[in-house]
């Protein structure tokens, strides 16, 4: 079975500052992907950016990037230069090859302020 | 393109009675996948759908839910009875039907809020 941790407290970051957000996993599976998604206010699940586990280098969507260390099974999002549009809840999730449903992690909740 | 879409957005029903959570999946996405969460837990899978077929029911949490998908479009999720265990929130995701194996993104809608009282 799949497992996602999300441990941080809820963040406050301050406007254009970069900030982490901790994702780590375990799986036996040695295929896999890892996902980030952000739910805003309005409810909506919004897709980020995706890491699969052969990747040799850490993927990037814009401001989005990910810290994917895999021999420590982490898989960090970094958003740079923050926004108060980011303030949301981010959710880590991980598929693994074979298996269509996604794990999630509990999500951390990220407050971007002036 | 429109998105995923679900109906209601928020459902407050008293316990014994019976909702029907509605899902449209994006057009030609032959995938649709049921989650849930419960207030202050993980987003769990409940079933996957390739277009009309069942493919994994195995989240369904017993057998006071329901969910079908006539016709490999829409889905409904119904939950008779509902109890109060039942309080969440219920999300749809679809994908199209490409075996990128682990690839394979889900996007998902806004969910329906359910509050069992």
């Amino acid at each position: 079975a799949q497992k996602i941790t999300q441990t941080q407290p809820g963040m406050f970051v301050q406007e254009k500052e970069a900030v982490t957000l901790d994702c780590t996993y375990d799986t036996s599976d040695p295929s896999y992907g890892l996902f980030w998604y952000k739910q805003p206010s309005s409810g909506e699940m919004i897709f980020l950016i995706y890491q699969g586990s052969y990747d040799q280098q850490n993927a990037t969507e814009g401001r989005y990037s990910l810290n994917f260390q895999k021999a420590r099974k982490s898989a960090n999002l970094v958003i740079s230069a923050s926004q108060l549009g980011d303030s949301a809840m981010y959710f880590c999730a991980m598929r693994v090859r074979g298996n269509n449903r996604l794990a999630f992690g509990k999500g951390n909740q990220v407050v971007v302020i002036p | 393109e429109a998105g995923v879409t679900q109906f209601p957005s928020h459902s407050v029903i008293e316990k014994g009675q019976t909702v029907t959570l509605r899902c449209d999946p994006i057009s030609g996405h032959d995938n649709l996948y049921w989650y849930r969460r419960v207030m202050g837990k993980e987003i769990k899978f409940l079933l996957h759908f390739v277009k009309e077929s069942k493919q994994d029911e195995s989240g369904m949490p017993n057998n006071r839910f329901l969910a079908e998908r006539t016709g490999g479009t829409y889905s409904t999720l119904k939950v008779q009875p509902a109890e109060l265990e039942d309080s969440g929130v219920y999300f749809c995701a679809s994908s199209p039907l490409e075996d990128l194996g682990e690839q394979e993104t889900q996007y998902f809608g806004p969910g329906t809020r359910l509050l069992v009282l």
